[in-house]
């Protein structure tokens, strides 16, 4: 079975300073990883995937994530946090791609401030 | 760029009455999900469907739920009998099958009151 664990439900950090979100998945298969952002009362958006290319991923909004088989981690970077990029992060594994179901970690709430 | 869309965006329904949450997926997509998530916890697999039958379901997905395609366009949640717990967002997604690594696109989502 797979599973996703998400350490730190609540980040904060300074507008300018790293963010760096968390995530560790469980998998008996090569893993397909995602993180998607999820903006208040909108949907799940996707920001970005690795699905056994390059194990570092770039995405949208200037966010990247590097995929380490050994540590089993999907973290989330960026280096310089912007007010807009509060939200809450849901890191997702799924074993076949875009056919099979996600599942999800419970979410981290990233707040910025000034 | 293409869009999955929801309606009603929010519903309130009495307790043992049945709603039907609606998704329009995108339109070149095959596969299609909804999941669910309870206020406060993690977003949960419901169900996938493809070629007009379920693919996969979770132990959520008992007898009091049903979807259907409709038509071409539409993709439906039923709910027969609503039970307090199933208040939450119900988000539905879709998928282009003919690339393996695409991922799921998800609609904003509908919020069900139980009332």
């Amino acid at each position: 079975a797979q599973s996703v664990t998400q350490l730190g439900s609540h980040v904060s950090v300074s507008e300018g300073a790293l963010v760096l979100l968390r995530c560790n998945y469980s998998s008996s298969v090569p893993p397909y990883l995602f993180w998607y952002v999820q903006y208040p009362n909108q949907g799940l958006q996707l920001l970005l995937k690795y699905t056994s290319a390059a194990t570092l991923v770039k995405g949208i909004n200037g966010f990247e994530a590097e995929f380490k088989k050994s540590e089993t981690s999907f973290h989330l970077t960026k280096p310089s946090a912007h007010m807009s990029d509060a939200a809450e992060y849901f890191c997702a594994v799924s074993d076949r791609g875009g056919y099979n179901k996600l599942i999800f970690g419970a979410g981290t709430r990233l707040a910025v401030h000034p | 760029e293409p869009e999955v869309t929801q309606t009603p965006s929010h519903q309130v329904t009495q307790m043992g009455q049945e709603v039907i949450l609606r998704c329009v997926p995108i339109s070149n997509h095959l596969y299609f999900y909804w999941y669910r998530q309870i206020l406060g916890q993690k977003v949960e697999f419901l169900v996938s469907f493809y070629n007009n039958e379920i693919s996969e379901k979770s132990e959520i997905f008992d007898d009091q739920f049903s979807v259907e395609r409709p038509d071409g366009s539409n993709f439906t949640l039923k709910i027969r009998s609503t039970k307090l717990e199933d208040s939450a967002m119900y988000f539905c997604a879709s998928s282009d099958a003919t690339v393996q690594d695409q991922p799921q696109h998800f609609g904003d989502g509908t919020r069900l009151s139980i009332l």
